[in-house]
């Protein structure tokens, strides 16, 4: 069946380390492939797409996410985490319409 | 530019009751979306419309949910009756397709509690 898979359901990291959120996606199309973050009691934000071309993609708020085809994964990255950055994140698939995650939580620790 | 406006943003209801979300999404956005969002989950489709007609509605539980576009701009989203498991975060959603890519705009989000 086709779907987008994050494994981990939650994640803690401490402030100023690097993080790296994990997705799958088991579509067998050229894939559109986005990174959400959704803070508690807001919609969500966009931070980065990609659609085609360099497979190394780059965000908002120092975030990016490296396409492998060859791994079916879109793994997000950050060099240093922000208390801020503590969030809800959803990888998503879309064509005409967008297939979720089921998102990761992510708490930074002081 | 303004946002993906919803209301109300919390609604807690007795099951069997009925309830209504609305969405005014950003001007000029053709494609709107509503998502049912249940805790601890993704956002799950549940119709969408270009301008004022429905494209997919195959994820909507039609014997109770409802959704109407009214002249391609304001959208309405309704629960008659609604169930206990319906509790979830309503988003409503509006595309920008933009030189060979596009992206979602997200609405902060309707809460809604059955008890």
């Amino acid at each position: 069946a086709q779907s987008v898979t994050q494994p981990d359901i939650h994640i803690t990291v401490s402030e100023g380390a690097s993080l790296e959120l994990r997705c799958n996606y088991s579509y067998g199309a050229t894939p559109y492939l986005f990174w959400y973050v959704q803070s508690p009691g807001q919609g969500l934000q966009l931070l980065l797409k990609y659609f085609s071309g360099d497979t190394l993609v780059q965000g908002i708020k120092g975030f990016e996410a490296e396409f492998k085809r060859s791994q079916s994964s879109f793994n997000l990255r950050k060099p240093s985490v922000h208390w801020s950055d503590a969030a809800e994140y959803f990888c998503a698939w879309g064509d005409n319409d967008m297939r979720f995650g089921a998102g990761t939580r992510l708490t930074v620790k002081p | 530019e303004a946002g993906v406006a919803q209301s109300p943003r919390y609604k807690i209801i007795e099951k069997r009751q009925s309830v209504a979300f609305w969405c005014n999404p950003i001007s000029g956005h053709a494609t709107l979306y509503w998502y049912q969002q249940i805790l601890g989950q993704g956002p799950k489709l549940l119709i969408q419309f270009q301008n004022n007609g429905v494209v997919d509605d195959s994820q909507l539980p039609k014997d109770r949910f409802s959704a109407e576009r009214l002249k391609g701009v304001d959208s309405t989203l309704k629960i008659q009756p609604a169930k206990l498991e319906d509790s979830a975060v309503y988003l409503c959603a509006t595309k920008l397709a933009l030189g060979g890519t596009y992206e979602q705009y997200f609405g902060p989000g309707t809460r809604l509690t059955v008890t």
